[in-house]
């Protein structure tokens, strides 16, 4: 299979804490990509890093990058209740038509 | 962001029977999109990568005549689940990029359930 790890497969935190998800992947990739998925509902994107990155922010998102190992990890700081959702990291595969090849996700729940 | 609309949300269908998924990209040409399924609490498993005006290319296992998809305009793909039977019940969802590469827009995901 091409999918990915993430870790943890669950996380459950209080409101304000930070979350960290951590994702590893096995192909060459262009970037990688975070998602955001509401029960039962499509993924919204939230940040992108590409290959050549370590390190990017956007708000209280921060995302970084080891190609070397082939891992990225999200952080969400001060979390709040509306947090809540399943987040999945996506490989943007080299070559050709570039695919997404999605992680298992970390479902994450804040408790208020 | 750019809007990608999937219909229906839901559809409840008998085996034997056929159901069209549509995927719309609203407000900007999609030259490919992708269709995926997602079982309960699993993650998205990319079925097949639909490009304008050519032949759908569909992963391994996935069964490309009870699977058709037409990618007939820059802003329409569709997903025909043929004979359908009560195992091909999921989570269907889409995504269109503006280009060959970068991020992706998926739509609001189909429901759907054969009895």
């Amino acid at each position: 299979s091409q999918q990915g790890e993430e870790d943890p497969q669950a996380l459950s935190i209080q409101e304000g804490e930070n979350a960290t998800m951590n994702c590893s992947y096995k192909t060459s990739i262009n970037n990688l990509q975070w998602y955001r998925q509401n029960s039962g509902r499509g993924l919204v994107h939230l940040i992108l890093i590409r290959s050549n990155e370590r390190e990017k922010h956007s708000g209280r998102l921060r995302v970084t990058l080891d190609t070397s190992k082939k891992s990225s990890s999200l952080l969400i700081t001060a979390s709040r209740a509306a947090d809540t959702a399943s987040y999945f990291c996506a490989a943007a595969t080299q070559g050709g038509s570039e695919k997404l090849v999605f992680g298992k996700g970390t479902k994450l729940t804040v408790n208020p | 962001g750019a809007v990608v609309s999937q219909h229906p949300s839901w559809v409840i269908c008998k085996s034997g029977t056929s159901v069209k998924i549509e995927c719309r990209s609203l407000d900007f040409q999609a030259t490919t999109m992708f269709w995926y399924r997602q079982f309960p609490k699993q993650s998205l498993m990319l079925m097949a990568t639909s490009n304008e005006g050519s032949k759908a290319t569909y992963e391994q296992g996935v069964e490309k005549d009870k699977f058709l998809i037409n990618h007939a305009s820059l802003t329409l793909s569709t997903l025909t689940v043929t004979s359908a039977h009560p195992e091909d019940s999921s989570f269907y969802i889409c995504s269109a990029r503006l280009t060959g590469k970068g991020v992706a827009f998926f739509g609001q995901g189909t429901r759907l359930t054969v009895v």
